[in-house]
């Protein structure tokens, strides 16, 4: 699995736009970029997932560069329920490698403050 | 159910025991996976099933850990002679196959506490 380094830790304002940087630069060609999220105490939460053009689903913006090495997560308008710990990971092509793993490093804690 | 669903919630148990932690995916997903999630730490993942093989069990920590499925469907993580580093949430996700890009959706986990 390529792996993934994120900022251990950022803060944003309430209403403001959260930019959750994610670098992966031994991504290879088959392999997709996948951000979750983790609320204190729960699950992971799917949020959005990308190859290589740009995605945006009612939860958030992805933007990958073109060379795919590194991308963006954007919260446009963040909410104090959004303070949690995001995880940028890249899936393992399965039919390459017979395991449908994801490898998870240890994210970004993001706070949104009022 | 609508989601995936975990138990038990909580499992308090003493060093030297056995526990089993199930985990009942989302109906169809036919890729099943479990994590483990220690304190302040990331994801750790354990093994993947596909139907009821597991076709990668490269993450199991050690031989006191299995896991199987039946059914295609439940699968349950077992862990012998526990010991008090196996304490932590043990997390299990499915997805509707193991394709390229397929999500995963978790479940709430089981929270384990080994004395």
């Amino acid at each position: 699995d390529a792996k993934t380094t994120q900022p251990p830790s950022m803060d944003c304002a309430e209403g403001r736009a959260a930019n959750l940087p994610c670098n992966h630069s031994t991504i290879s060609g088959n392999e997709y970029v996948y951000w979750y999220r983790q609320i204190h105490s729960q699950g992971p939460q799917y949020i959005i997932h990308g190859l290589k053009n740009n995605e945006t689903n009612e939860m958030a913006s992805l933007i990958i560069t073109e060379d795919r090495k590194s991308s963006t997560l954007i919260l446009p308008h963040a909410t104090l329920r959004d303070t949690a710990v995001y995880y940028c990971i890249v899936r393992v092509d399965p039919i390459n490698t017979n395991a449908g793993k994801s490898t998870f490093g240890d994210g970004t804690t993001l706070t949104v403050k009022p | 159910g609508a989601g995936v669903s975990q138990s038990p919630s909580n499992k308090v148990t003493e060093k030297g025991k056995d526990v089993e932690l199930r985990c009942d995916p989302i109906s169809g997903h036919t890729a099943l996976y479990w994590y483990r999630q220690s304190l302040g730490q990331g994801l750790e993942f354990l093994i993947y099933f596909q139907g009821n093989s597991a076709p990668d069990k490269s993450g199991l920590p050690s031989d006191r850990f299995s896991a199987e499925r039946t059914g295609g469907s439940v699968s349950t993580l077992t862990i012998q002679r526990t010991q008090q580093e196996d304490s932590a949430v043990y997390l299990c996700a499915s997805s509707l196959l193991a394709g390229k890009g397929d999500t995963q959706y978790f479940g709430p986990g089981t929270r384990l506490t080994v004395l």
